[in-house]
């Protein structure tokens, strides 16, 4: 089982619309938990970071974490198409010195 | 968030030759490490460069082909050995911070001919 799964898409949403991005988890002692996005060609930028059960919004983006389910989750509202890139999930496992652990991401196209 | 400077952004190289990634950043910080990103795959971490000793590799990864050097505590080096066509992929520094987030510099973007 890897450690970090996502769907790997492709997601397509509409203009305007809600994209949801979706990461499980094996690892219950988890504690901290990261969305990157990646335009093709550039590197990772950080988007949200979550460390508590709930849900933690920054403008149109919410990230929720459920630890006893082990997901974490990502959702754009109103979504743009300058939205369209992939998005990672990572998280820093138990027991390792803050290396990040990723999953394999999940490509998003926002259609106008 | 830490400004973080990584060159060269990208090289063609010959098989069998050496390429060096220099990662500068703006702050002193604790923690960096090096992933590698294959084409259309996700992130994999090489190592992280430990100030002063050692780096310390992940499973897979060995000194003698990617050495690294941490001299202080913002510059680290990587080195791609004896380079093959498997080595193509784009090579990312990432700095840690307090607050355990990560960023990540631009990246080099290797390509082994």
């Amino acid at each position: 089982q890897k450690e970090v799964e996502q769907n790997s898409g492709p997601l397509s949403v509409p203009e305007g619309a809600i994209a949801s991005l979706n990461c499980t988890y094996s690892d219950r002692g988890s504690q901290s938990f990261f969305w990157y996005r990646q335009y093709s060609g550039k590197s990772p930028e950080l988007i949200m970071s979550i460390y508590s059960n709930g849900d933690k919004e920054d403008g149109r983006f919410t990230a929720q974490l459920n630890k006893a389910s082990q997901y974490v989750s990502l959702l754009i509202r109103d979504s743009q198409p300058s939205d369209s890139a992939t998005y990672l999930c990572a998280l820093i496992s138990s027991g390792s010195a803050r290396q990040l652990t990723f999953g394999s991401g999940t490509q998003l196209t926002v259609l106008p | 968030s830490a400004v973080i400077s990584q060159k060269p952004s990208r090289d063609i190289c010959q098989r069998g030759t050496s390429l060096t990634i220099q990662c500068q950043v703006d702050s002193q910080v604790t923690m960096m490490f090096w992933y590698r990103q294959q084409p259309g795959q996700s992130l994999t971490l090489i190592a992280t460069a430990n100030q002063g000793s050692e780096a310390t590799y992940e499973s897979g990864f060995v000194i003698d082909k990617f050495p690294i050097s941490r001299p202080n505590l913002t510059f680290s080096t990587l080195t791609v050995s004896n380079m093959s066509p498997e080595d193509s992929s784009i090579y990312l520094c990432s700095v840690g911070t307090g607050t355990f987030e990560a960023f990540f510099g631009q990246g080099t973007r290797l390509t082994v001919v």
